[in-house]
């Protein structure tokens, strides 16, 4: 499978406890963004990589959430102190950046449920 | 600033019914606009989408839209509902961030497509 793939797929965590959620793009976007979805809501957007830098983050991205993509390839979304609130889909996507209208490709989802 | 209001949260039909999903979206830009789909446990896949070429845009699985900039819609249709078209869809716009490049995709809430046998 040559997709975007998302690791794990379910997480349960306890409130407080710190987790890290992996994300593989397509081998060759240099794009990635990470989006967050609740539910009933479409996905909303947390931060965004051009290889290895992040060029833009979401005002619902808090402190507590940190995002990283070294060198250019996988990246991770780690949240620190979870709490109930942060229970969600999160979603992965890459994209490549020739051409105006590029198709952004996304993963499965970490489903995370914070009790 | 750009929106996305989806008009219908659940739209239910029948199989072989068509299928008409509503979307209307607001943009400051000239957006392109986009159809996804999101079956229970998967990942948003893209069925079509819109960047100022023809109005009427076809998409896999049969569905097709059409770009009303009068009416600033984009809905989404289906001449014959199947089974495995029940899923969520979200209605998209977007533009291209000048600073960082980034596409910014503002969803809408989603409508739920049930098919009834």
């Amino acid at each position: 499978d040559t997709g975007v793939s998302q690791d794990p797929r379910h997480k349960i965590t306890k409130r407080g406890q710190n987790v890290t959620f992996r994300c593989d793009p397509i081998s060759e976007h240099n794009r990635l963004y990470w989006y967050r979805q609740t539910l009933g809501q479409g996905p909303e957007f947390l931060t965004y990589f051009q290889n290895e830098a992040q060029l833009e983050k979401s005002r619902l991205l808090s402190d507590r959430f940190s995002a990283e993509r070294p060198k250019g390839s996988f990246s991770t979304l780690e949240i620190q102190r979870t709490e109930q609130g942060d229970s969600a889909m999160y979603l992965c996507a890459s994209s490549f950046s020739r051409g105006m209208n590029t198709e952004a490709f996304f993963g499965q989802g970490t489903r995370l449920t914070v009790v | 600033a750009q929106s996305v209001t989806q008009l219908d949260s659940h739209v239910s039909v029948s199989e072989g019914t068509p299928v008409l999903l509503r979307c209307n979206y607001s943009s400051s830009y000239s957006p392109s606009l986009f159809w996804y789909v999101q079956h229970p446990n998967k990942g948003l896949q893209l069925l079509l989408k819109y960047t100022s070429a023809a109005t009427l845009v076809k998409g896999i699985n049969g569905f097709e839209a059409e770009f009303k900039k009068s009416e600033t819609s984009f809905h989404l249709t289906k001449p014959s509902a199947h089974m495995s078209d029940a899923a969520e869809y979200f209605c998209v716009v977007s533009h291209t961030k000048g600073d960082t490049g980034r596409r910014a995709l503002t969803f809408g809430s989603g409508t739920r497509l049930q098919v009834q046998p």
